[in-house]
């Protein structure tokens, strides 16, 4: 079974920070990865999403993550925060192929102070 | 488009009754559709999958008897809370999906169970 680790679970950053948010999984074989959004009060959408091809993926509102095989990584970052960036994300990852589960990491809380 | 609902998005019921919250994809058909529980200050954690038309897949440690989950038609699955405890009391939510590449899902917007 996959597992999904993110080892921040609460960041805190001025507006135009940079930002980097870790998530490592664990899975013998090929994986979509996911990361999902919870702003206050609302329910979680996708961010972004890496299938396959290239690793650097870009998402919604400037953020990007980079697949890292050998690392079994899928780190968030974005160049510059804003405000309205304080959210929760989550790292998500499922196995390849048919209706596979996919397994939540634990969260990061993120905050952003103007 | 993929947009899911929930409904209510609020219940607070005594301890020993039954609740029922739907799950509904309102602009596609949704051949699988997922519940989730999330505590405060965790991860989501999977219930159940359930598929249209068939009984649904429970994970480990969660009861299907304490837990219905009936998903009746590609665009509508409800999970009833039999016999509800105070430590039944969560945030639960559904997601669904449209049944393209890769899995992504789309969430609803959480339905808020207190039991007293």
């Amino acid at each position: 079974a996959q597992s999904v680790s993110q080892h921040n679970h609460h960041v805190i950053l001025s507006e135009a920070a940079s930002l980097e948010l870790g998530c490592n999984y664990s899975y013998g074989g090929t994986v979509n990865l996911f990361w999902y959004v919870q702003y206050p009060g609302q329910h979680l959408q996708l961010l972004l999403k890496y299938f396959s091809g290239d690793p650097l993926v870009k998402g919604i509102k400037g953020f990007e993550a980079e697949f890292i095989k050998s690392k079994f990584s899928f780190n968030l970052r974005k160049p510059s925060v804003q405000w309205s960036d304080t959210a929760e994300y989550f790292c998500a990852v499922s196995p390849q192929g048919g209706y596979q589960k996919v397994t939540f990491g634990t969260g990061t809380k993120l905050q952003v102070i103007p | 488009g993929a947009v899911v609902s929930q409904h209510p998005s609020r219940v607070i019921c005594k301890s020993g009754t039954s609740v029922k919250i739907e799950c509904r994809s309102l602009d596609f058909q949704a051949t699988t559709m997922f519940w989730y529980r999330q505590f405060p200050k965790q991860s989501l954690m999977l219930m159940a999958t359930s598929n249209e038309g068939s009984k649904a897949t429970y994970e480990q440690g969660v009861e299907k008897d304490k837990f219905l989950i009936n998903h009746a038609s590609l665009t509508l699955s409800t999970l009833t809370v039999t016999s509800a405890h105070p430590e039944d009391s969560s945030f639960y939510i559904c997601s669904a999906t449209p049944g393209q590449k890769g899995n992504e899902q789309f969430f609803g917007p959480g339905t808020r169970l207190t039991v007293l």
